[in-house]
């Protein structure tokens, strides 16, 4: 079966300092990975997908993430944090086994504050 | 192109009582999926509705259900509600199963006295 956990439930950090969110995962398969982030009262967007080419990933406003296979992580950074990134973030795995099949299996969410 | 949208965003409902909830994918989009979100569970995966079948089901008692209709517009359903139903559901659109890039709508707030 395939998991992720995030090692932080909260990360805060200052308006112009780096970000980095951490994510573990477990999956007997070659993982298809994703973070999305979701802003108060509001859907989830994705920032970036990891789906076995390179292992260092862009996204959206700046966030890239590394895959690591022998640490099993894909943490989540970027260089400068702004204030419109304060939200929550969800580090995500694709389910490839039987029921899971396809379906999106979600960490637990890591929320991010940035202080002025 | 129009985002994923649903209907009703906010939903106040009585133990016992049912909902439906709908879902309006991306045009083109086939597949429908629903998640359920909450502060103890997180986001859980509800169903995935692709050409009107029900592809995948979640660990989700009998009590929620789902449909998708010609023009993939898609509803759930929950009978007797319970006050643990209060969340947030969120729909998604891909184009496709499987590998497809999934696309959320902003979701529906049930929140069930």
């Amino acid at each position: 079966a395939q998991s992720v956990t995030q090692l932080d439930s909260h990360v805060s950090v200052s308006e112009g300092t780096p970000v980095l969110l951490r994510c573990n995962y477990s999956s007997s398969y070659s993982p298809s990975l994703f973070w999305y982030v979701q802003h108060p009262n509001k859907g989830l967007q994705l920032l970036l997908k990891y789906t076995s080419a390179a292992t260092l990933v862009k996204g959206i406003n700046g966030f890239e993430a590394e895959f690591k296979k022998s640490e099993t992580s894909f943490h989540l950074t970027k260089p400068s944090a702004h204030m419109s990134d304060a939200a929550e973030y969800f580090c995500v795995v694709r389910g490839r086994d039987g029921g899971s099949q396809g379906n999106l299996i979600f960490g637990k969410g890591t929320k991010l504050s940035v202080k002025p | 192109k129009a985002g994923v949208t649903q209907t009703p965003r906010y939903l106040i409902k009585t133990r016992g009582q049912q909902v439906t909830l709908s879902c309006s994918p991306i045009s083109g989009h086939r597949s429908v999926s629903w998640y359920q979100q909450t502060p103890g569970q997180g986001l859980q995966f509800l169903f995935e509705y692709f050409s009107e079948t029900q592809r995948n089901k979640g660990n989700f008692p009998g009590r929620f259900s789902g449909r998708q209709f010609s023009n993939s517009r898609s509803e759930m359903n929950v009978s007797t509600l319970e006050l643990g139903d209060s969340a947030l559901y969120l729909c998604a659109s891909s184009f496709g199963l499987a590998e497809g890039e999934q696309y959320f709508g902003p979701g529906t707030r049930l929140t069930v006295t």
